[in-house]
C-alpha cells in the first residue's frame, strides 16, 4: 500500500545549523509529494511540493528533491532560524483516479535554539 | 491571498454537550475536507465533500459526528454528544478540481482546537 515514513523527532538544532528531515515513501504509480509545516497552535501550511521525479520544491529557504530511485523527498535548509521551530509533515498523493487522498507521515518536530 | 476560514479557533465544552465547527473554503474550491488531528499525530481525514456531496466519510464516527455542506460552499462539522476522546484539533482544507476532474493541492485553515472536559 501507499505510505510515508519520516524520521522521528524531536530534532533540536542551534540557529544557523543545517537541517535535514528524512522522508521516504511507498506508492503505486507516480505520486505527488508535499511538505507541510505546522507552527505551534496553528493549522497546516503547504511549505513546498514536487509533482514528478527530479523536481525540486523550494520555499522560504527550504528545499526538497523528488528522488524516484531512492523513493525519497528529504527536506533541507542550509541555515535554520528560531522561527522555523514547528512540526513538519511529509505527505504524498497518488495520482490515480479522481479521489486522490493525501497520505501523511507522522510529523517531525523541530526546535531551533538561539 | 485567499485563505480557508474556520471558526471558532478554540472551543471548550463538557462531555455530552453538542459542538459545531464552521469552515469557509477558498472561493472556487469545489473540494472540502475535514480532518481531526490528535496532539502529536498527523491529520486523519474525517470527511471529504465535492460540492455538496460526500465523497468519503469512511472514517467519520457517524454515531456522533455529522457534516454538511448544503450549498456546496461553507461547511459545518457537528459532534453530539462530545466525548473526552474528541479533544483534538479539527482542520478544514479545500482544493480546486482540475480540468481533468481531479483534486489539486489542499490548503488548510487555522483549525479549531477542541477541549472536552
Amino acid at each position: 500500500g501507499n505510505s510515508v515514513t519520516q524520521m522521528e523527532g524531536p530534532v533540536t538544532l542551534s540557529e544557523e545549523a543545517f537541517l535535514t528531515i528524512n522522508c521516504t515513501y511507498t506508492a503505486t504509480g507516480y505520486p505527488s509529494l508535499f511538505w507541510y509545516v505546522q507552527y505551534p497552535g496553528e493549522g497546516l501550511q503547504l511549505l513546498l511540493k514536487a509533482t514528478k521525479a527530479d523536481d525540486k520544491g523550494s520555499n522560504k529557504g527550504f528545499e526538497a528533491t523528488y528522488r524516484k530511485e531512492t523513493t525519497s523527498f528529504h527536506l533541507e535548509k542550509g541555515s535554520v532560524q528560531v522561527s522555523d521551530s514547528a512540526v513538519y509533515f511529509c505527505a504524498l498523493r497518488v495520482n490515480a483516479g479522481n479521489n486522490r487522498k493525501l497520505i501523511w507521515g507522522l510529523g517531525t518536530s523541530l526546535a531551533v535554539n538561539p | 491571498e485567499a485563505e480557508v476560514a474556520q471558526s471558532p479557533r478554540y472551543k471548550i465544552t463538557e462531555k455530552s454537550q453538542a459542538v459545531a465547527f464552521w469552515c469557509d473554503p477558498i472561493s472556487g474550491h469545489a473540494t472540502l475536507y475535514w480532518y481531526r488531528q490528535i496532539l502529536g499525530q498527523g491529520p486523519e481525514l474525517l470527511v471529504q465533500f465535492q460540492d455538496e456531496s460526500v465523497v468519503d466519510d469512511s472514517q467519520l464516527p457517524k454515531d456522533r459526528f455529522s457534516a454538511e455542506r448544503l450549498k456546496g460552499v461553507d461547511s459545518t462539522l457537528k459532534i453530539q454528544p462530545a466525548e473526552l476522546g474528541d479533544s483534538a484539533m479539527y482542520l478544514c482544507a479545500s482544493s480546486l478540481i482540475s480540468g481533468t476532474g481531479v483534486q489539486e493541492t489542499q490548503y488548510f485553515g487555522p483549525g479549531t482546537r477542541l477541549l472536552v472536559l
